[in-house]
């Protein structure tokens, strides 16, 4: 099984400000990660596929980069609608398909 | 994009049976993969299983001998059974589309609202 670790547990980050998010695989998933972000109540949302792709409708703030262990969700410019749980997954090699751990960006 | 709407008894007894059902709108059963994903409350999310409308499944090797996914593709639907249930089958249930081969890679696009179930005697 493919373990995905995500830094740091939580981030705070005043609006406006850049965020910086790390998911590392426990060994290489090439370029097949995707990341979610999730509201408190609500389902993930699909951010970002193949590890640098965003999906449809979300927004150009949002970037994905990284191959093979090491990947970085970027939000360059903060939005009050940013705050949020995010959630990265590998589909390199499953069963099980895994996430990691999540990363709360939190206001500052 | 198509609209999946989980239901089932949010409370089950240790022991017992957990069935849910997603029901899929907005499009064919028959056009997709499907998959149960559940969350602890405040914790992450576990991958449960999918299932193709022609019946075949994959689940998550650590659920494999309590889980069981079946689709009813003229109610465009797919269900889940999770056998044994104990205290720490609590979470909330989602069911999803996921795209193996797809445009967006073996992700989960869509997803229901997600419904909780409480294993308590």
């Amino acid at each position: 099984e493919i373990v995905m670790t995500q830094s740091p547990a939580t981030l705070s980050v005043s609006p406006g400000e850049r965020a910086t998010l790390s998911c590392r695989a426990s060994q290489s998933v090439r370029s097949n990660l995707a990341w979610y972000q999730q509201k408190p109540g609500q389902a993930p949302r699909l951010l970002i596929y193949g590890a640098s792709t965003r999906g449809t409708g979300i927004p150009a703030r949002f970037s994905g980069s990284g191959s093979g262990t090491e990947f970085t969700l970027t939000i360059s410019s903060l939005q009050s609608e940013d705050f949020a749980v995010y959630y990265c997954q590998q589909y390199n090699n499953w069963p099980p398909l895994t996430f990691g751990g999540g990363t709360k960006v939190e206001i500052k | 994009q198509v609209q999946l709407q989980e239901s089932g008894p949010g409370l089950v007894k240790p022991s017992e049976t957990l069935s849910l059902t997603c029901t899929v709108s907005g499009g064919s059963i028959s056009s997709n993969f499907w998959s149960w994903i559940r969350q602890p409350p405040g914790k992450g999310l576990e991958w449960i299983g999918y299932i193709y409308y022609s019946g075949s499944t994959n689940y998550n090797p650590s659920l494999k001998s309590r889980v069981t996914i079946s689709v009813d593709t003229s109610k465009n639907q797919f269900s889940l059974k999770l056998s044994s249930v104990t205290p720490a089958d609590t979470a909330v249930y989602y069911c999803a589309s996921w795209t193996p081969g797809g445009v967006t890679g073996a992700t989960f696009p869509d997803w229901g609202q997600g419904t909780l179930v409480t294993v308590s005697s």
